[in-house]
């Protein structure tokens, strides 16, 4: 079974300020996702990430992928309160015939006004 | 484009009773996922349909869970019976034959009481 570990599981900080969220594994990925959870809704998905060393930004959010593409990182810069949310990880792979999607334990992001 | 549609959307039900859910993929999506997420925690895959057929439901409690995809389309899973322990929401997701990202319904919310 492939395992997504991510750290921290909960952050609280203030307005403004910088955070980073890591998703580790020891397996390889054909992918990575970010997606962003908000209570009593499905993930919505963020960002697709497949080329180790990739870096990819959206607005204040930065992505990278591993250079062994077993890791990824998010780090939002001046974060503010409509950031608050789960963040999930998610890699791809294959698995016979089905292309298998499997999350991390997901980090509860809060940002304080 | 109209989304994943699940029903219901909460459910309460009794220890050793029965429960099924409803889930219509959004049109043209091959592949259908079942995922379970107990709370803060990241969704869990229970299993996977590409159009009508099981490719993966290695992690399904299969002696109380059982699912179905009716003519590749709308998907149905059901819980016989239910323990405590599946308090969770269980989400379901859908996403087109080539392309990566997997679109989430709302999710439907079960309390074992």
């Amino acid at each position: 079974t492939q395992l997504l570990e991510q750290s921290p599981q909960f952050l609280s900080i203030q307005e403004g300020e910088n955070l980073t969220v890591y998703c580790n594994s020891s397996s390889v990925f054909s992918s990575l996702q970010w997606y962003r959870q908000e209570p009593g809704e499905g993930p919505v998905l963020l960002v697709t990430v497949v080329t180790g060393g990739e870096v990819k930004k959206l607005k204040r959010l930065t992505f990278q992928f591993g250079d062994a593409r077993k890791d990824s990182s998010l780090h939002i810069t001046a974060a503010q309160p409509g950031d608050t949310g789960l963040y999930l990880c998610a890699g791809a792979s294959v698995r016979g015939s089905a292309r298998q999607l499997t999350f991390g334990s997901g980090t509860q992001l809060t940002v304080l006004p | 484009e109209a989304g994943v549609a699940q029903s219901p959307r909460y459910k309460i039900i009794e220890k050793r009773q029965s429960v099924a859910f409803w889930c219509n993929p959004i049109s043209g999506h091959a592949t259908l996922y079942w995922y379970q997420q107990i709370l803060g925690q990241g969704p869990k895959l229970l299993i996977q349909f590409q159009n009508n057929g099981v490719v993966d439901d290695s992690q399904l409690p299969k002696d109380r869970f059982s699912a179905e995809r009716l003519k590749g389309v709308d998907s149905t899973l059901k819980i016989q019976p239910a323990k405590l322990e599946d308090s969770a929401v269980y989400l379901c997701a859908s996403r087109q034959g080539t392309g990566t990202e997997a679109f989430f319904g709302q999710g439907t919310r079960l309390t074992v009481v």
